[in-house]
């Protein structure tokens, strides 16, 4: 069965400190991989994905993930955190390719102190 | 992006009544929807997918007469849980896609539904 862990579900980084947020996921097939930000009151918003080719991929606010095949994980990365990054991530598996069926990690809430 | 809209965003209600969440694609028709559930420290949970005009396709151990869903247009589908428990107690995200058999189309999620069942 696909699953998704993400390790750690509270991460707490300094303002200008590197983001790092881990996401290891089991399928049996090439996954699509996605990482969500919710931020409080608010839905999921998409911050990036992996679908084929290349395996670094960005997304918005400044956010990247790899793709490691050999490792089955997904990091999500951020060189600086901003205060406004403080939110909870989600990193999510579509083991059958596209957005049908979502396996979702346990969330990391990331707290970005001053 | 395109936006989703949940209404309500949060409800209490009695032990043995009946709830209705609405989502709603407020500016694209959405012809599938989902309807997830999350409990507290865990993960988003796929309940059911549904597509407009024909019954929702739930996923093993969901109650189908529990949380029954309607997605009777293009922009509204509604999951209804009926005759709720406080082990209903959960929250509840809705995502809308626009074509349906287009798998790489991106769904957009709702602000989600808080429901506490007394």
């Amino acid at each position: 069965a696909q699953s998704v862990t993400q390790l750690g579900s509270h991460v707490s980084v300094s303002e200008g400190a590197l983001v790092l947020l881990r996401c290891n996921y089991s399928s049996s097939v090439p996954p699509y991989l996605f990482w969500y930000v919710q931020y409080p009151n608010q839905g999921l918003q998409l911050l990036l994905k992996y679908t084929t080719g290349a395996t670094l991929v960005k997304g918005i606010n400044g956010f990247e993930a790899e793709f490691k095949k050999s490792e089955t994980s997904f990091h999500l990365t951020k060189p600086s955190a901003h205060m406004s990054d403080a939110a909870e991530y989600f990193c999510a598996v579509s083991p059958s390719g596209g957005y049908n069926k979502l396996i979702f990690g346990a969330g990391t809430r990331l707290a970005v102190h001053p | 992006g395109a936006v989703v809209s949940q209404h309500p965003s949060w409800v209490i209600c009695k032990s043995g009544t009946s709830v209705k969440i609405e989502c709603r694609s407020l500016d694209f028709q959405a012809t599938t929807m989902f309807w997830y559930r999350q409990f507290p420290k865990q993960s988003l949970m796929l309940m059911a997918t549904s597509n407009e005009g024909s019954k929702a396709t739930y996923e093993q151990g969901v109650e189908k007469d529990k949380f029954l869903i309607n997605h009777a247009s293009l922009t509204l589908s509604t999951l209804t849980v009926t005759s709720a428990h406080p082990e209903d107690s959960s929250f509840y995200i809705c995502s809308a896609r626009r074509t349906a058999g287009a798998m790489n189309t991106e769904a957009f999620f709702g602000q989600g539904t808080r429901l506490t069942v007394v």
